[in-house]
């Protein structure tokens, strides 16, 4: 089976950076996702990663690492937007998606 | 433009009743999937479709059923609601592989009493 763990809630600062981490077990990987969703609203994709390393986007950047099992999000210059639920999700070799149960990052001024 | 829609946005509906959930999209993609969104448990999939005819059980598919007869729409339809099924119910389309992001509806938030 498939198990994804990212934590619940955190916290940081209007112009820090900060990183929301995501290990997984699966047994078959094909890649992973990134959706942020605001409250109330649908999610929106981010990234999408299934080769290691880190991939840039703007303020946001997704890390992958197939052999640890491991994936983070970081995100640079934090903006009061930026405050939402941030849903790691394993795509895996049975063809489906598997989402975590997501960290709410708050951003303080 | 291209987009994903739900119907109805809110639904109350009593225990043992029939609802049906309408999910519609215009992006001509051929997946589409169902996931119900609660508290501590992120989303999880309840059916999903890889084109006209094809349907799929999910993780959560017990009490619940699809049909796709068309590429545009896949309802989900709750044979007997139940208290458990209270949930917010999102749908979501992608084009042709499961590595191509997913678009999501705005989501149906179903109480049922």
């Amino acid at each position: 089976g498939q198990n994804i763990d990212q934590p619940t809630e955190m916290t940081a600062t209007e112009g820090a950076i900060v990183q929301i981490n995501c290990t997984y077990q699966t047994s078959g990987f094909n890649g992973l996702f990134w959706y942020q969703q605001h409250a109330g609203e649908a999610p929106t994709f981010l990234s999408y990663n299934v080769l290691d390393g880190l991939e840039e986007k703007g303020r946001f950047s997704s890390f992958l690492s197939r052999s640890k099992g491991y994936s983070y999000l970081l995100l640079k210059e934090l903006q009061m937007k930026d405050s939402a639920s941030y849903l790691c999700a394993l795509y895996s070799s049975a063809s489906k998606i598997i989402f975590g149960s997501g960290t709410r990052l708050s951003i303080r001024p | 433009d291209a987009e994903i829609t739900q119907s109805p946005r809110h639904k109350i509906t009593e225990t043992g009743r029939q609802v049906t959930l309408a999910c519609h999209q215009t992006w001509n993609h051929n997946n589409m999937f169902w996931y119900r969104q609660d508290l501590g448990h992120g989303l999880r999939l309840i059916h999903y479709s890889y084109g006209v005819q094809d349907t799929n059980k999910g993780e959560v598919s017990d009490g619940y059923s699809v049909s796709r007869s068309n590429t545009e729409d896949l309802p989900l339809t709750l044979e007997s609601a139940a208290s458990s099924q209270t949930s917010v119910y999102f749908c979501a389309s992608s084009e042709a592989t499961g590595s191509d992001e997913q678009y999501f509806g705005p989501g149906t938030r179903l109480t049922v009493t």
